[in-house]
């Protein structure tokens, strides 16, 4: 069965520092793995995603997120955060087993900037 | 611009009353589908629909019933009102059922059950 796992329940870093949000996955096959940003009242949007081919992927936002097999994770990155990135960040995986477009999600890890 | 609009935003039911959560999209998107938030336990599927006339069951589907008579229109109803159905409900859409699509949200319907 599918899983994603964010170890992380909160975070917090100071503006301008570098940021890591950790997502592991369970999957037999290889995945197509996404990452949501979730405003305050707000639905989700989309960063970015990965499907195959290069890794490293390039998101909106300046957020860029590394697909490694061997340690099934997708880690999200950025380089220096800021204010606005304040928000709610929730890895999924496409439920693939249901041949449709559905996404198994994260528990969410909640980013608080400091000044 | 309106994507995917859900109503209402925030409905208090007693327990045992049924409501329908409203969900249409404006994209001409085949794939519908209804998802709930709880804390600390991210989004849950709860139905999904791949077209008009076809609709199949999530993760946690009791307690809710769906149809897709139209490809806008993906009401969420729930048919006698439990406490454990407080959450947050999300409505998403995407161009196709194809797993990898893009999906898109709407801003969600806070619902309590007193």
């Amino acid at each position: 069965a599918q899983s994603v796992t964010q170890p992380d329940i909160h975070i917090t870093v100071s503006e301008g520092a570098s940021l890591e949000l950790r997502c592991n996955y369970s999957y037999g096959a290889t995945p197509y793995l996404f990452w949501y940003v979730q405003s305050p009242g707000q639905g989700l949007q989309l960063l970015l995603k990965y499907f195959s081919g290069d890794t490293l992927v390039q998101g909106i936002k300046g957020f860029e997120a590394e697909f490694k097999r061997s340690q099934s994770s997708f880690n999200l990155r950025k380089p220096s955060v800021h204010w606005s990135d304040a928000a709610e960040y929730f890895c999924a995986v496409g439920a693939l087993g249901t041949g449709a477009n559905n996404l198994f999600f994260g528990t969410g890890t909640r980013l608080t900037v400091i000044p | 611009n309106a994507g995917v609009t859900q109503t209402p935003k925030f409905q208090v039911l007693k327990t045992g009353q049924s409501m329908t959560l409203q969900c249409a999209q404006d994209m001409n998107h085949e794939y519908m589908s209804w998802y709930r938030q709880d804390p600390g336990m991210g989004l849950r599927l709860i139905h999904y629909s791949v077209g008009a006339g076809i609709t199949d069951q999530g993760e946690v589907p009791n307690g809710y019933n769906v149809s897709r008579s139209t490809t806008e229109d993906f009401p969420l109803r729930l048919l006698s009102a439990a406490p454990s159905q407080t959450s947050v409900y999300f409505c998403a859409s995407s161009v196709s059922g194809t797993p990898g699509n893009t999906i898109y949200f709407g801003e969600g319907s806070w619902l309590t059950v007193v």
